[in-house]
């Protein structure tokens, strides 16, 4: 069974530029999950979605981050005009209610 | 204020020797405690999960306990190799569902293991 995709796998950018992750979950899940894990600290949970819907993205900064899954399978986190700060590995997971979750192997993303 | 306090920050042990690893935490609901495995090249890998008041563990050469009344956690590598270099995640929330899993991560162990 395919796991979590993620692509990327590593992104430079400098400060000011956009950049978008993509996730692919695992077939079936309905829960998708954005993790941002700086450099030397746990992953945080930045939004989750159950299908197409968006169920918690209160700690999403909304003013540069977004975030889809349209037909609710793969989605696409965005980030406008990153910031040094929003240098992170990047992680997707997914699962069910009656699954434990599983994750992709991140985008490494560095801001300069 | 961390919530999931994770110990020691590093370690460097020679290949076969055992290892110990902490986690203290204040968070609640603490349903379950996990351990992930983190490494670049295989991202984050469930090693146990923890449930019980008092509950024990054994997945090949890694164990884990955990205390609930004292919010203690420990993972044992018995005869590292060096495979297990990695970080090491301790993981509390209130359950294991991939349906709403909002839990709280420590910052991780990083271990190296030396030939």
């Amino acid at each position: 069974e395919a796991g979590v995709t993620q692509s990327p796998r590593y992104a430079v950018l400098q400060e000011g530029q956009a950049v978008s992750f993509w996730c692919d979950p695992i077939s079936g899940h309905d829960t998708l999950y954005w993790y941002q894990q700086p450099r030397d600290q746990g992953p945080q949970l930045l939004v989750y979605f159950r299908d197409e819907a968006v169920i918690d993205n209160s700690q999403l900064p909304s003013d540069r981050f977004s975030a889809v899954r349209p037909k609710g399978t793969n989605s696409t986190l965005k980030i406008q005009s990153a910031k040094q700060g929003d240098t992170a590995t990047y992680l997707c997971a997914s699962g069910t209610a009656n699954t434990e979750v599983f994750f992709g192997k991140g985008t490494r993303l560095t801001v300069v | 204020k961390t919530q999931v306090e994770q110990s020691p920050q590093s370690l460097v042990v020679r290949q076969g020797e055992n290892c110990v690893l902490q986690c203290n935490y204040s968070v609640t609901p603490d349903n379950h405690l996990r351990w992930f495995k983190q490494d670049t090249g295989k991202g984050l890998v469930s090693l146990t999960v923890l449930v019980d008041q008092k509950d024990k563990t054994s997945n090949g050469r890694y164990s884990a306990t955990l205390d609930k009344d004292a919010k203690h956690s420990t993972l044992h590598i018995t005869a590292t190799l060096l495979d297990d270099t990695a970080t090491y995640i301790c993981v509390v929330g209130a359950g294991t569902s991939g349906g709403n899993y909002k839990p709280t991560f420590g910052k991780g162990t990083s271990l190296v293991v030396h030939p």
